[in-house]
């Protein structure tokens, strides 16, 4: 079965500072992961995915993940963080099926 | 704008009651899937219809129930209401259905149980 552990529920940042959601996933089978953010009052928008090929996924709005099996990591990062990042930003994992599992959640802060 | 739309966007009942909400998919898009996000489960996947098939289910408890039309808009019933069921449902589509497949959500329909 697979799941998805997010470490850390509230993450603040200055802005201009390095942004980074950790995201560690468990999986019977080569994983298909994704990177979703929610902002207040909206509904999910995807920022990246990795299905195969490359392990160091772009994303819109500067962000990008790596994929790492050995790791089993699928971190989120930005290099300087900006006001309007702030939102709960979520990693998931698809299924056989294709539903998603996602983990519980990282509210991003981001101070000036 | 995912393309996916949901209606109504808020509702307010009571206890016991029944409501459907109401999901139509971007175009194109043959799969819908619902999930409820709540302050104590988060995102839980609820059901899965492709092409007017059921798919796959979740965690959706047996007052749920959901159906997907011949035009591929979908319904998720809600019946017994109870105050535990006041969450955020979310409707998302996508291509095929496949693990590979990004889905895009709407707005969400927020359910308040009183």
């Amino acid at each position: 079965a697979q799941s998805v552990t997010q470490l850390g529920s509230h993450v603040s940042v200055s802005e201009g500072a390095l942004v980074l959601l950790r995201c560690n996933y468990s999986s019977s089978v080569p994983p298909y992961l994704f990177w979703y953010v929610q902002y207040p009052n909206q509904g999910l928008q995807l920022l990246l995915k990795y299905t195969t090929g490359a392990t160091l996924v772009k994303g819109i709005n500067g962000f990008e993940a790596e994929f790492k099996k050995s790791e089993t990591s699928f971190h989120l990062t930005k290099p300087s963080a900006h006001m309007s990042d702030a939102a709960e930003y979520f990693c998931a994992v698809s299924d056989r099926g294709g539903k998603l599992i996602f983990g519980q959640g990282t509210e991003l802060s981001v101070k000036p | 704008d995912s393309g996916v739309t949901q209606t109504p966007k808020h509702l307010i009942t009571a206890t016991g009651q029944r409501v459907t909400l109401r999901c139509s998919p971007r175009s194109g898009d043959l799969s819908v899937y619902w999930y409820q996000q709540s302050l104590d489960q988060g995102l839980q996947f609820l059901i899965q219809y492709y092409n007017g098939e059921e798919r796959a289910k979740g965690n959706i408890l047996e007052r749920f129930s959901a159906q997907q039309f011949p035009d591929l808009h979908s319904e998720l019933n809600l019946s017994s209401l109870e105050l535990g069921d006041s969450a955020l449902y979310f409707c998302a589509s996508s291509v095929e259905g496949a693990r590979y497949n990004e889905q895009f959500f709407g707005p969400g329909t927020r359910l308040t149980v009183l």
